[in-house]
């Protein structure tokens, strides 16, 4: 079945880095969705990647869907102390009758800042 | 404020006891999720709905039982909760659109199982 892996799966950075996870796919997706769950939190919806090659900035945070449209990225810019929680990539599953509405997660990664 | 609210937030079990676990939204959203979320891993899609039509994944035990009576409210059910089912349970919620709309989760609800 359609397998979505993300490395790493923890990183501890000091603040003030750079912190970027990698999502990769085994099959090809029609849109790349990122969430961010805080710590005892749920996940929140960040943002849609749909174009191949797309790339889109929420200030500090730049996210990146690959030309072959099974791989993406998330790159945080100068980390802060709120950036701490683990980020999901997630994309639909069309495999059957209904399963569009359907996401399948990525394996996560965790990040930690210090301050 | 336009939300996906989860009931209780935290839910203590027996062993065996059966548990309901609930779900109200006010986004009229036409699709609802359950989720089962263990300590560092992703959310494990129980089963959706896409309005009354009700879609079971295929490795859910069949001791996981869901209803949605309306629009608003889905509920799940434990029936005889284990060890193993202790776990974070998330509600979510969706607008169908083509190509896999954004997710919008409620708090979840905590199971502890004794």
């Amino acid at each position: 079945g359609q397998q979505v892996m993300q490395i790493p799966q923890y990183q501890h950075v000091q603040e003030g880095e750079d912190f970027t996870t990698y999502c990769n796919s085994s099959t090809t997706l029609s849109n790349i969705q990122w969430y961010k769950q805080r710590p005892g939190g749920h996940p929140v919806f960040l943002i849609q990647l749909v174009k191949s090659g797309e790339v889109k900035k929420q200030k500090r945070l730049t996210f990146q869907f690959g030309e072959a449209k099974k791989n993406s990225s998330l790159h945080i810019t100068a980390t802060q102390t709120t950036d701490v929680g683990t980020y999901f990539c997630a994309g639909p599953s069309f495999k059957e009758k209904s399963s569009g509405d359907k996401l399948t997660f990525g394996t996560g990664t965790r990040l930690a800042v210090r301050p | 404020d336009a939300m996906v609210i989860q009931n209780p937030r935290y839910q203590v079990t027996q062993f065996g006891k059966p548990v309901t676990l609930s779900c109200s939204q006010t986004l009229n959203h036409n699709v609802m999720y359950w989720y089962q979320q263990k300590s560092s891993q992703a959310p494990k899609l129980l089963f959706h709905y896409y309005d009354k039509d009700f879609n079971n994944e295929a490795d859910t035990p069949d001791n996981f039982q869901s209803r949605r009576p309306n629009t608003s409210f889905c509920f799940l059910d434990i029936r005889s909760p284990g060890l193993g089912d202790a776990a974070m349970y998330l509600c979510a919620t969706s607008r169908r659109t083509s190509g896999g709309p954004e997710q919008f989760f409620g708090p979840g609800t905590r199971l502890t199982v004794l």
